[in-house]
């Protein structure tokens, strides 16, 4: 079976650095056809694609977000970590994280992890 | 960068009902499509990808259609569980994006 599970913490301040994992299991980050994605979505809105990492370790970020974001991975551990900096008011919603199949786009999602930045 | 435009916005249908959602792309994205049904609380789900191909387990009376710039998601017979909003995907080009969502409320 297939899993995705968000962590990470729930209420972060302005200017703060946030650090989310993604622990995966059911498939393997060194798989050729899978990646692992972000995606968020603030409260009421709609989604928002973030990043995706590939299993070569190359990633592809969303344009307005590339300077703060940052994707690595641990594959002993079956982690993808989301690194953002410079926190915003806005940056508050879910984050979720999806496994990427090529051809397939997003087939399995985690529950998601909801952020709040507030001072 | 490829920007998706759904239409309506919010659908009012009742039970039974043949309900249709568009989504237009601002740039060809050949068939790398996808749609997803979300629920309050919960996580997206994948209903159809590559623009027609229906995802395992997902109910035969949804289907997808289109290429190019203009698809759409077809709910054949309304039910119960159908009502929630809807987002298409495109996975054409980086960097990947979504619609603003439909949803598709009790009438």
């Amino acid at each position: 079976q297939v899993t995705l599970k968000e962590s990470g913490p729930v209420l972060v301040k302005p200017t703060d650095t946030l650090t989310l994992t993604c622990a995966i299991s059911g498939f393997s980050l060194s798989n050729e056809t899978m990646g692992v994605s972000w995606i968020r979505q603030p409260p009421g809105k709609a989604l928002e694609w973030l990043a995706h990492l590939f299993s070569n370790d190359r990633a592809s970020y969303s344009r307005p977000l590339r300077s703060r974001l940052s994707l690595s991975k641990d594959t002993s551990k079956s982690q993808v970590v989301l690194t953002m900096t410079n926190l915003d008011l806005v940056d508050t919603g879910t984050y979720y994280c999806a496994r990427g199949v090529v051809g397939r786009a997003f087939d399995v999602w985690g529950q998601g992890t909801m952020v709040t930045v507030s001072s | 960068d490829s920007q998706l435009t759904q239409s309506p916005s919010t659908l009012s249908a009742s039970v039974g009902d043949r309900v249709t959602i568009a989504c237009r792309a601002s740039q060809n994205i050949n068939r790398w499509l996808a749609w997803y049904q979300q629920k309050p609380g919960e996580a997206p789900r994948l209903l159809i990808y590559q623009a027609s191909t229906l995802e395992t387990g997902v109910p035969s009376r949804f289907s997808g259609s289109g290429s190019g710039t203009e698809f759409s998601l077809t709910i054949s017979s309304l039910q119960p569980d159908d009502f929630a909003t809807y987002y298409c995907q495109q996975y054409n080009t980086y960097p990947w994006s979504f619609g603003q969502g439909t949803k598709v409320e009790i009438k």
